[in-house]
């Protein structure tokens, strides 16, 4: 089974509008942290931000802001306020505590900002 | 801050050419990675060390070796190069601590042909 699963290929947002992009996980760990990734078309991978498994709220970074639902086994990033430099690939990821060694990373989501 | 290194950024080689990419991080971290990404696929797992002095299999370990030559250093090494093998590959660092992200060296970009 997929550790991790992002279902949308390729989004389009218009500038200054918020947009969801989706990532539910599979895990028995109790322990686990879920981070989220940025990659521009220039190639490097940018870390965004974290949400760890007994965090009783949402992490949130500047304009990112992850929707953790536990029961539901989702990490959605949020991003408010788009802008064109948010263009960009975005890949989920996992790291389990008893596994802590491994990142395990879904396919990814092209994130296209319309001006 | 240098980060994640990796060497070179760009290669070619022939099919059945050998090659080592390099990497080294400077922010002593236990744990490095490599992976591989292809179009659609995102990031692959080929080898990584949790710490000095040991490594592990990956998703896709077949055709490549991997190295942790000390705690800066890990590199991975492709003794006869494949066309299938043609992908950009990353390497990355982490603490050994699972809220600890990981941070990725800017990528090698090697053709296989």
């Amino acid at each position: 089974a997929q550790k991790i699963t992002q279902t949308q290929p390729g989004m389009f947002v218009q500038e200054k509008e918020a947009v969801t992009l989706d990532c539910t996980y599979d895990t028995s760990d109790p322990s686990y942290g879920l981070f989220w990734y940025k990659q521009p078309s220039s190639g490097e991978m940018i870390f965004l931000i974290y949400q760890g498994s007994y965090d009783q709220q949402n992490a949130t970074e500047g304009r990112y802001s992850l929707n953790f639902q536990k029961a539901r086994k989702s990490a959605n990033l949020v991003i408010s306020a788009s802008q064109l430099g948010d263009s960009a690939m975005y890949f989920c990821a996992m790291r389990e505590e008893n596994t802590g060694n491994q990142f395990y990373f879904g396919t990814g989501t092209s994130l296209t900002v319309i001006p | 801050n240098a980060g994640v290194t990796q060497t070179p950024k760009f290669q070619v080689l022939k099919t059945g050419q050998s090659m080592t990419l390099q990497c080294a991080q400077d922010m002593n971290h236990n744990s490095m990675y490599w992976y591989r990404q292809d179009p659609g696929m995102g990031l692959r797992l080929i080898y990584y060390s949790a710490s000095e002095g040991t490594t592990d299999k990956g998703e896709v370990p077949n055709g490549y070796n991997v190295s942790r030559l000390n705690k800066r250093e890990f590199s991975l090494r492709l003794e006869s190069a494949a066309p299938s093998q043609t992908s950009v590959y990353f390497c990355a660092s982490s603490l050994l601590r699972s809220n600890q992200p990981q941070h990725f060296g800017d990528g090698t970009r090697l053709s296989i042909l």
